[in-house]
């Protein structure tokens, strides 16, 4: 079975300052991997995806993730955060031919000034 | 273009009523997804729905728990009989038909209490 895990339960970076959220999965073929945000009372708004191709993928917000077969793992960077980053972070993963999304716990992103 | 949407945003019930949970996809969307996400928790998938079937239903509990989508009108999530534990936020997710439309859209959620 397909999982997710986010090693990082809370993160506090300065404003400015670049971030790093990871993410590793478990899934025997090639997956759909997402990342996703929620700030706080809200829904998941989608920042990017990666189905194949091109293993660096840009986002929206200015955040990209790179996909790394060897180490599993799709990591989601961003070169300068805004304090409005400040929200909780999903990775996730999907299965081809079924289409439900597998999550991680999240990483709650703090941004000090 | 509208979100998917949801009502209501915030729904109390006492122990042993039922809560009834609707979701809108998004305009040409007919794949819709209910999610539950408990307190500190990611979101785990609970039913996959197309319009009048039931895709996948791996994720819904056996009992008290039922989802349709009908032909017209919204996706409904239904938890009959709610205990303290159904306390959580519902969401729902969209998605365009396609055979490799994984992009799942999501609404606002509904913030279920259970008192």
């Amino acid at each position: 079975a397909q999982s997710v895990t986010q090693p990082d339960i809370h993160i506090t970076v300065s404003e400015g300052a670049s971030l790093e959220l990871r993410c590793n999965y478990s899934y025997g073929a090639t997956p759909y991997l997402f990342w996703y945000v929620q700030s706080p009372g809200q829904g998941l708004q989608l920042l990017l995806k990666y189905f194949s191709g091109d293993t660096l993928v840009q986002g929206i917000k200015g955040f990209e993730a790179e996909f790394k077969r060897s180490q599993s793992s799709f990591n989601l960077r961003k070169p300068s955060v805004h304090w409005s980053d400040a929200a909780e972070y999903f990775c996730a993963v999907g299965d081809f031919g079924n289409e439900k999304l597998t999550f991680g716990t999240g990483t709650r992103l703090t941004i000090i000034p | 273009n509208a979100g998917v949407m949801q009502n209501p945003r915030h729904l109390v019930r006492r122990r042993g009523q039922e809560a009834r949970l609707r979701c809108s996809p998004m305009k040409g969307h007919s794949h819709v997804y209910w999610y539950r996400q408990l307190p500190e928790e990611g979101l785990k998938f609970m039913v996959y729905l197309q319009k009048e079937n039931i895709i996948d239903e791996s994720g819904m509990p056996k009992e008290r728990f039922s989802a349709e989508f009908p032909k017209e009108g919204p996706s409904i999530l239904r938890i009959q009989q709610v205990v303290r534990g159904d306390s959580a936020a519902y969401f729902c997710a969209s998605s365009p038909p396609g055979a490799a439309s994984y992009e799942q859209y999501f609404g606002p959620g509904t913030r279920l209490t259970v008192t």
